[in-house]
């Protein structure tokens, strides 16, 4: 079974850029069907896709994100990563990792992680 | 642009009754792509039906999903307390590629 893992700092400042990482394992990572995902939960609100990545690199992102989010990925170490730029009190949220499968759906999930925005 | 939207916001229930979710698209949905996950209180989301009506690994056969065209329904058949969780509607389409619905809470009485 598939594991997911983020991690990153629980605090960041305004205008600051956050960077995450999500650790996979037993895992296929270069398997072909599975897109690398990430996702957020403002306190108290609904679900947010944010973005994924493929084993070859294929990004495909939230247009209401694109201009200020990257995802790359390590396949040497299990692991991929999301860069959002220009942070601000908006953007304070759990921050999951997960597969998008062949299935079109999100699974599993990593545990999230909390991002709060704040000076 | 897809939108979903989910009602009740809130559904309190007693132990043994029936809950009735739905989940209703702002334009013609692929059955393929409709998904259904449950959140328990500081848990992640948890996959509990995909294609319309499949269920997950390991979800008890209480919970069922229908529906077609722009109506979906989550049903749980008899309410356990383990039941308690906000439920969410997902689809993968084209604009934008991944819709969330904003959840219905379920309570027991």
């Amino acid at each position: 079974q598939v594991q997911l893992q983020e991690s990153g700092p629980g605090l960041v400042k305004p205008s600051q850029t956050l960077s995450l990482t999500c650790s996979v394992s037993n895992g296929s990572f270069n398997d072909d069907e599975n897109f690398w995902s990430w996702l957020r939960q403002s306190p108290g609100k609904g679900l947010e896709w944010i973005g994924f990545i493929n084993y070859r690199g294929t990004t495909i992102f939230n247009p209401s994100l694109k201009s200020r989010i990257s995802i790359s990925l390590d396949p040497s170490k299990n692991q991929f990563f999301l860069r959002m730029t220009s942070m601000t009190a908006a953007d304070t949220a759990v921050y999951y990792c997960a597969t998008w499968g062949p299935n079109w759906t999100f699974d599993p999930w990593g545990q999230g992680t909390l991002v709060t925005v704040s000076s | 642009e897809m939108g979903l939207t989910q009602s009740p916001g809130t559904l309190s229930l007693s132990p043994g009754e029936r809950a009735t979710l739905s989940c209703r698209a702002s334009q013609r949905a692929s059955n393929s792509y409709l998904t259904w996950y449950q959140q328990k209180p500081a848990q992640a989301p948890r996959l509990l039906i995909y294609g319309t009506s499949r269920r997950a690994t390991g979800v008890p056969a209480r919970f069922s999903g229908s529906g077609s065209g722009t109506d979906f329904t989550l049903t749980i058949s008899s309410l356990e307390p383990e039941d308690v969780a906000v439920y969410y509607c997902q689809y993968y389409g084209n604009s934008p590629p991944l819709t969330f619905g904003g959840g219905t809470r379920v309570e027991i009485k």
